[in-house]
């Protein structure tokens, strides 16, 4: 199994900053994947990040909008930038180690105001 | 893409009564995860499935790849089961899931 920590938990944000999510896992995992869930829908994939290389991002998800960085096999960062009220969402770190099931964080609950 | 659809979308049961949750896709499928999400946003992953039936303490989930259905069931429910429960499959091939909306049980004392 993978424990996965989140940081922050939650925050409350301006609209117009930006907010970097980091995501912790205590082993070396070889796929981490970054959701959002918006309130009242379902989680959606917003990108999957590659160790070593760019983070391959779901339609409708661009990087300048949700910039990732992986810069190991434990740890993760999803900033979300120039924020507005429709980013406010729950964002998810999961992670999957061959077919071994997947593994979530706890989220990061983000409003912004 | 995979629609998953989940029922129903909200359950109330009193304390000891057996629950089931439904979940259907639509393309055929690798895996099915049910997740338990609890009130802060958290996710545990509850079980994966890729055919037949699994139990783990008070839960079984059991999936019918032909039908492309699964079922989550909870005997002797307890408050402590109160959260949203996600269905969610992964396509062949791929490890990225799609999701279900989530079905909110409320379990009473």
């Amino acid at each position: 199994s993978a424990v996965i920590s989140q940081k922050p938990s939650r925050d409350i944000c301006q609209r117009g900053t930006s907010l970097t999510i980091q995501c912790q896992v205590d082993s070396q995992v070889t796929m981490m994947f970054w959701y959002r869930q918006q309130p009242g829908q379902s989680l959606t994939l917003i990108a999957t990040a590659n160790q070593g290389s760019e983070a391959t991002y779901e339609s409708g998800f661009v990087i300048d909008k949700f910039p990732i960085s992986r810069p190991n096999l434990t740890f993760s960062t999803l900033t979300v930038s120039n924020m507005s009220p429709e980013d406010s969402s729950i964002y998810l770190c999961s992670v999957s180690q061959g077919r071994e099931t997947q593994y979530f964080g706890p989220g990061t609950r983000l409003l912004v105001l | 893409k995979n629609e998953v659809e989940q029922s129903p979308q909200n359950l109330t049961a009193q304390e000891g009564e057996f629950i089931t949750i439904n979940c259907s896709y639509s393309v055929g499928i690798s895996a099915l995860h049910w997740l338990q999400q609890h009130p802060g946003g958290g996710i545990v992953s509850l079980f994966m499935l890729s055919s037949g039936k699994k139990k783990h303490g008070r839960l079984i989930a059991t999936i019918n790849i032909q039908e492309k259905h699964s079922s989550l069931h909870i005997t002797a429910s307890h408050p402590r089961d109160s959260a949203v429960y996600i269905c969610a499959v992964e396509g062949a091939g791929s490890y990225q899931l799609t999701f279900g909306k989530g079905t909110k049980l409320s379990v009473i004392p």
